[in-house]
Formats: C-alpha cells, sequence, structure tokens
C-alpha cells in the first residue's frame, strides 16, 4: 500500500507571493492532518479535512487555509508569504473510524523556504 | 505557551541501556497521548501510544508510562539500538482535536 505522498518536496518563494501544497493519503483514509514545522515551535497543527469538510483549526492566521476533494487529495494554500512562513508542512492521513483516536500516517513533508 | 513540553533537547544513551524520554503537559483535557520517532528527511511515524484510563502501554523494546496527578509521560526503551537514534515527538490529544505536539527530543545512541 502506497503511503502518504506530498508535493512538491521542495519550494522557494519570496516574500508576498503564495504557494499551494498537495497531499495524496493513503488510499481509504478519509481525514488529512496538516502540520507546520519550525525549529522554534515544533509541530503545530494547522488543520484537518473530513470528508472534504474542515473539522478542526488550529491557531493559525487565515492565510493559512486548505480544502480536500472527493478523492480524499488535499490541498494547503498559504497567501501573502512572510519569512516566518518558512518551515516543513507536514500532511497526515489517518482512517477515522469515529471511535477513538486513530494512528496518524505522515508524508515526508514539503520544505518551503521564504525569501 | 505550550501545552506538551518535551524539556530535554537531546539525550546520548549508551547502546544496550535503557533511553528515557520524558514528556510534561498542562492541559487536563488531554486524553490519549502518542509518540512519535523521526528520522531526518522522512515524516514522523507513529511508535505507541496510551489512553488516559491506563497508566503504562508496552509494544516490545517500547513501553510508555503515563501519571495523570503529575501530568507526566515518559517513554522507555529497552535495550536501546543504534536504529533508535532519532528525534521523539510526544502528541497529546482530546476528543477529535488535532494532535498537539512537544518539541521533540533528539536521542543519540552511543555504541
Amino acid at each position: 500500500k502506497a503511503g502518504v505522498t506530498q508535493t512538491p518536496r521542495y519550494l522557494i518563494k519570496t516574500r508576498g507571493q503564495q504557494v499551494t501544497l498537495s497531499c495524496s493519503p493513503i488510499s481509504g483514509h478519509r481525514s488529512v492532518s496538516w502540520y507546520q514545522q519550525t525549529p522554534g515551535q515544533g509541530l503545530q497543527f494547522l488543520f484537518e479535512y473530513f470528508s472534504e469538510t474542515q473539522r478542526n483549526k488550529g491557531n493559525f492566521p487565515g492565510r493559512f487555509s486548505g480544502r480536500q476533494f472527493s478523492n480524499s487529495r488535499s490541498e494547503m494554500n498559504v497567501s501573502t508569504l512572510e519569512l516566518g512562513d518558512s518551515a516543513l508542512y507536514l500532511c497526515a492521513s489517518s482512517f477515522r473510524t469515529g471511535t477513538g483516536v486513530d494512528e496518524q500516517f505522515f508524508g515526508p513533508g514539503t520544505r518551503l523556504t521564504v525569501l | 505557551d505550550q501545552q506538551v513540553k518535551q524539556n530535554s533537547p537531546s539525550l546520548s544513551v549508551q547502546e544496550g541501556r535503557i533511553s528515557i524520554l520524558n514528556c510534561d503537559y498542562t492541559n487536563s483535557m488531554f486524553d490519549y497521548f502518542l509518540w512519535y520517532k523521526k528520522y531526518p528527511a522522512e515524516g514522523p511515524t507513529f511508535l505507541i501510544s496510551i489512553s488516559s484510563i491506563k497508566d503504562k502501554n508496552e509494544d516490545g523494546r517500547f513501553t510508555v508510562f503515563l501519571n495523570k496527578s503529575a501530568k507526566h509521560l515518559s517513554l522507555h526503551i529497552v535495550p536501546s539500538q543504534p536504529g533508535d537514534s532519532a528525534v521523539y515527538f510526544c502528541a497529546a490529544t482530546k476528543g477529535a482535536d488535532g494532535l498537539t505536539f512537544g518539541k521533540g527530543t533528539h536521542l543519540i545512541i552511543q555504541p
């Protein structure tokens, strides 16, 4: 079974630009979560999508948005990029049964550098 | 304010000995705790978890202990092996919320 894939793996943008990251979950997984990892803050939860609906949201500004398609693939968008947005963005998929916490499977991440 | 804290950025342990990684949390509403392991250039991989109604969970060489009164959990690895060298993240969640992670502890296993 293929794992979680994220594209692109590396990205360089300049301040003020916008960026879209893509995540393909494990086949059959309907939940996709996004996390930001920085050296100073560690791993921080951005949002979770389930069946094309945002189910949970972390404490990030509105410049960070996402969506999920009918095939469970998800995209994350960051508008008006700031230097502080430079980070590793991780996507995780899980099969949510609704009866507790399910194990999340992480992709390799997209390394975003904002110049 | 960080709700999940891993106060040791790094830990060095001799091969064959026990590795103990610690994690503290402040939110008493957390009801599930997880440990993830991360190698460079890879995403975190799930290691072991524990529900707040338990105080111990064991899986092979890995054991997680939960002390709810102290809001503290620890991961024990026995015996430690070279392949265990990685960054270990403690995470917690409540209900259907997203995971709250600590900043990680870099475990180095010395030969």
